[in-house]
């Protein structure tokens, strides 16, 4: 099955900086990666996700890109702002297809004022 | 349309003693998912289902059952709750890529 390991496990930064959050997966057929935002005490949301025929998908200040090569793909996010204080969690395919999901184990960013 | 809901909220149980978690979707969604999430664990896939009467088993599936008698439910089952089941579980349902998440449910085992 599919193993991802995601980088760092927490994350401070300062209101207008950028946040880079990593992932890596282990079964090069993999071909669709999704991340998920987790506010706290709330349900994870998709913020974006990508397909493996595609290097770099960008949604205003949020990016992802995937290196298929090397196996990782990573969030951006640009300016951040405190709200986007969360958990957020990269996923790749477990198993065939890609509806059902392993998940990293989250990255908890912080954004300070 | 609520969406995904699970009931109930929050429970708490003794060791060995049994309950069901229900998880209801109103999107006609296929796939069904029960994960549980531990601190610093992320989020574990316990069974799931691809359609009305079928489930399978997912990551981390011991000590579960599930049910998918109607395809807007999917049941977890706990038979025998241990202590080590303490966690929060969601609920999820798709019918393409994207996972829409319940709101979870807290659940202590004393």
């Amino acid at each position: 099955g599919e193993n991802v390991e995601q980088h760092p496990s927490t994350l401070s930064v300062q209101e207008g900086d950028s946040a880079v959050i990593k992932c890596t997966y282990s079964d090069s057929a993999s071909n669709y990666f999704p991340w998920y935002k987790q506010e706290l005490g709330k349900r994870p949301q998709l913020i974006i996700d990508i397909r493996s025929n595609v290097g770099e998908k960008k949604d205003q200040r949020i990016a992802v890109t995937l290196n298929k090569t090397a196996k990782h793909f990573s969030l951006h996010i640009t300016e951040t702002q405190p709200e986007d204080s969360a958990v957020y969690f990269c996923a790749a395919p477990w198993g065939s297809g890609y509806s059902t999901l392993t998940f990293g184990k989250g990255t908890m960013l912080l954004v300070s004022p | 349309n609520a969406g995904v809901t699970q009931t109930p909220k929050f429970r708490v149980l003794k060791t060995g003693q049994s309950m069901t978690l229900l998880c209801a979707q109103d999107m006609n969604h296929e796939y069904m998912y029960w994960y549980r999430q531990d601190p610093g664990m992320g989020l574990r896939l316990i069974h799931y289902s691809v359609g009305e009467g079928t489930t399978a088993k997912g990551e981390v599936p011991d000590g579960y059952n599930v049910s998918r008698l109607k395809k807007q439910n999917f049941l977890l089952g706990l038979e025998s709750a241990a202590p080590s089941q303490t966690s929060v579980y969601f609920c999820a349902s798709t019918i393409a890529e994207t996972q829409y998440f319940g709101p979870g449910t807290r659940l202590l085992v004393l």
